[in-house]
């Protein structure tokens, strides 16, 4: 079965310091990769997405990830974390028109 | 552009009770989704719809219906609801299919009781 796992339920990171946010995917064929941010009370966001091309995707805020054929993984990172981007993300993968979620990671930012 | 929009934003039913939850979106996106999010859990796709008249079941679509007439709205109605349930419903919409982003709405809290 096609699915997407994000192996840590939360992840402190102190402010000003790089975070990384994890996400590995088991799917057949090519990967349609989305990563999404869900503030409290708040639909989801978007924030970047792997289609096809260069491994390194650049998003919104800051935010990048790195596609890895190799070790079937989609990492969320930024070189420098602020207060404000504690939040829930969320891995997807889209294919025949659904997405299939992770269960969320809670990123909490330390001042 | 207001983007997606749901009412109500909250609500408690009684076990039983029957209710529509309603979307709506104006980016004139063809693809349109209803989600459920429970604590702890990601988000599970109830039904979607590629088009006016056309929907589909995903993976929890059990006690749910939906119908789409026009491209613009995608109501999601409960028959007979039981605490299982309670949850917040996510409605969201694409331009296209998979190599796309979706755009949420700000989502309904449900309490059944």
């Amino acid at each position: 079965a096609q699915s997407v796992a994000q192996p840590e339920d939360q992840v402190n990171v102190a402010e000003g310091n790089p975070l990384t946010v994890k996400c590995t995917y088991s799917v057949s064929g090519n990967p349609y990769l989305f990563w999404y941010v869900q503030y409290p009370n708040r639909g989801l966001q978007f924030l970047l997405k792997y289609i096809t091309g260069d491994n390194l995707v650049k998003g919104s805020y800051g935010f990048e990830a790195e596609f890895n054929k190799s070790q079937t993984s989609f990492h969320l990172k930024k070189p420098s974390a602020l207060v404000s981007d504690s939040a829930l993300y969320f891995c997807a993968f889209s294919g025949t028109y659904k997405y299939i979620f992770g269960t969320g990671t809670r990123l909490k930012v330390l001042a | 552009n207001a983007g997606v929009t749901q009412t109500p934003k909250f609500r408690i039913l009684k076990i039983g009770q029957s209710m529509t939850l309603q979307c709506a979106q104006d980016m004139n996106h063809n693809y349109m989704y209803w989600y459920r999010q429970d604590p702890g859990m990601g988000l599970k796709l109830i039904y979607y719809s590629v088009g006016a008249g056309i929907t589909d079941k995903g993976e929890v679509p059990n006690g749910y219906n939906v119908s789409r007439s026009t491209t613009e709205d995608f109501p999601l109605r409960l028959e007979l609801a039981a605490p299982s349930q309670t949850s917040v419903y996510f409605c969201a919409s694409s331009s296209s299919g998979d190599t796309y982003e979706q755009y949420f709405g700000p989502g309904t809290r449900l309490t059944v009781t």
